[in-house]
């Protein structure tokens, strides 16, 4: 079975200052990874993912991350946050055994961004 | 661009009523999905389909059954709906999985989502 921890369910920084979103997974195989946000009242958006390619991933909005087997982590960063970064984050994993494409997601990390 | 429409953004509803939450996809994806989503516990899989007429329970399915009679709508039931149902609905669709896609192709991995529906139940 596969399982998503989020380390922290807020997270509040200044604007231009990094963010960092902890994730830790645990699959039984190799897993392809994803971050998705949330912006109010709208949909999940896919921000980037791991799929056994290159461990360091980059997404859209200037947001990256870094597969770590050895750590089991997939922690999310972005050098300098900007005010629509104010969102909620969450990090899933596809196990590659998985039937039908499904996916379990973490408990969600909320960001604050403070002018 | 991908689109995944769910009906209705906002629904209130009354303790015993059948409710139907509905989505349609657009990208002629096999797979289409039911998430609840409550505040600490991110989304947990309802029920999923992987192609018509075909579906399996996933994490939580009790008090849910649902419906895909067309590739491109699957629908969700309440067949009566309780106050522990309140909830935000969100409804997915994929591709097959397939290892090795790039470029345009990728997006066959992915799951989009839909806008979401916000029911309460008094």
């Amino acid at each position: 079975a596969q399982s998503v921890t989020q380390l922290d369910s807020h997270v509040s920084v200044s604007e231009g200052t990094p963010v960092l979103l902890r994730c830790n997974y645990s699959s039984s195989y190799s897993p392809s990874l994803f971050w998705y946000v949330q912006h109010p009242n709208k949909g999940l958006q896919l921000l980037l993912k791991y799929t056994s390619a290159a461990t360091l991933v980059k997404g859209i909005n200037g947001f990256e991350a870094e597969f770590k087997k050895s750590e089991t982590s997939f922690h999310l960063t972005k050098p300098s946050a900007h005010m629509s970064d104010a969102a909620e984050y969450f990090c899933v994993v596809r196990s590659i055994k998985a039937a039908g494409n499904k996916l379990t997601f973490g408990g969600g990390t909320r960001v604050l961004v403070k002018p | 661009d991908v689109k995944v429409t769910q009906s209705s953004r906002y629904l209130v509803k009354r303790t015993g009523e059948k409710v139907f939450l509905e989505c349609v996809q657009d990208m002629d994806h096999e797979n289409m999905f039911w998430y609840r989503q409550d505040p600490g516990l991110g989304l947990r899989l309802i029920y999923f389909s992987y192609d018509v007429k075909m579906k399996e329970k996933g994490d939580i399915p009790e008090g849910y059954s649902v419906s895909r009679e067309k590739k491109e709508r699957f629908s969700l039931i309440l067949e009566s709906a309780s106050t522990n149902q309140t909830s935000m609905y969100l409804c997915a669709s994929s591709g097959i999985w397939s290892e090795g896609l790039a470029g345009p192709k990728e997006g066959k991995n992915i799951q989009y989502f839909g806008a979401g529906t916000r029911l309460s139940v008094l």
